[in-house]
């Protein structure tokens, strides 16, 4: 299964909405898709898991949607510390944790 | 506080082996799945292996019959031996831990120790 984010870059001012894409190349179980945020020079930090379900201590701004082969992330009003690289992720059976290839949001 | 500290990583000529090395605290590497994940610079994320609870591993087919992963309980580490090193592995290689119950996530990441491959 292959993951290809879009847009690449997305460039926001503070208090925009922020909408990711994430789209899969076959269908796939919801339950196994994740997002995941990163800063520079820091790990990934897990965001959104089961597509919807936010992670512990994930402020509500942060919602995740989707099914079938195409899911979304969406940040409803950017803070500063949101400026980051955002990642889907999705296991398979192969076993295999897939990412996609990531979607920077840069203030504009 | 649950929590992975990684180490070992470095410099190496291609070729070359490396073990590197996941501290835990707070859980015990036995009851987590414990799994690595990398990130050549300026690039993204890359599943490299994982040793589950019970003790079986998988690995990406990148690192098959190079890598090996494994655990040692009274050091509550687990390890990552890379064999044949090439500059392809060259990445900042991330341990990130998961419950048997929500494998298909990682909830517990380090910080990472960076590998470069070069001579």
């Amino acid at each position: 299964i292959v993951l290809t984010q879009s847009p690449g870059t997305l460039s926001l001012s503070p208090g925009e909405r922020a909408t990711l894409s994430c789209r899969a190349s076959q269908s796939v179980y919801s339950s196994y898709l994740a997002w995941y945020q990163q800063k520079p020079s820091q790990a990934p930090r897990l965001l959104i898991y089961g597509a919807s379900s936010r992670a512990t201590d994930i402020p509500d701004r942060f919602s995740g949607s989707g099914s079938g082969t195409d899911f979304t992330l969406t940040i409803s009003r950017l803070e500063p510390e949101d400026f980051a690289v955002y990642y889907c992720q999705y296991y398979d059976s192969s076993p295999a944790w897939t990412f996609g290839q990531g979607t920077k949001v840069e203030i504009k | 506080e649950v929590q992975v500290v990684e180490s070992g990583g470095g410099l190496i000529q291609p070729g070359g082996s490396l073990r590197l090395s996941c501290a835990a605290s707070g859980f015990s590497v036995n009851s987590k799945y414990i799994g690595w994940v990398r990130q050549a610079p300026g690039k993204g994320l890359e599943w490299v292996s994982i040793i589950y609870s019970g003790g079986s591993t998988d690995y990406a087919d990148s690192v098959k019959g190079r890598f090996s992963i494994s655990r040692d309980k009274s050091q509550n580490t687990v390890y990552l031996q890379m064999n044949s090193l090439s500059a392809e592995d060259t990445a900042v290689y991330y341990c990130a831990g998961t419950d048997w119950d929500r494998y298909w996530y990682f909830d517990v990441w380090g910080r990472g120790t960076l590998v470069t491959v070069s001579s």
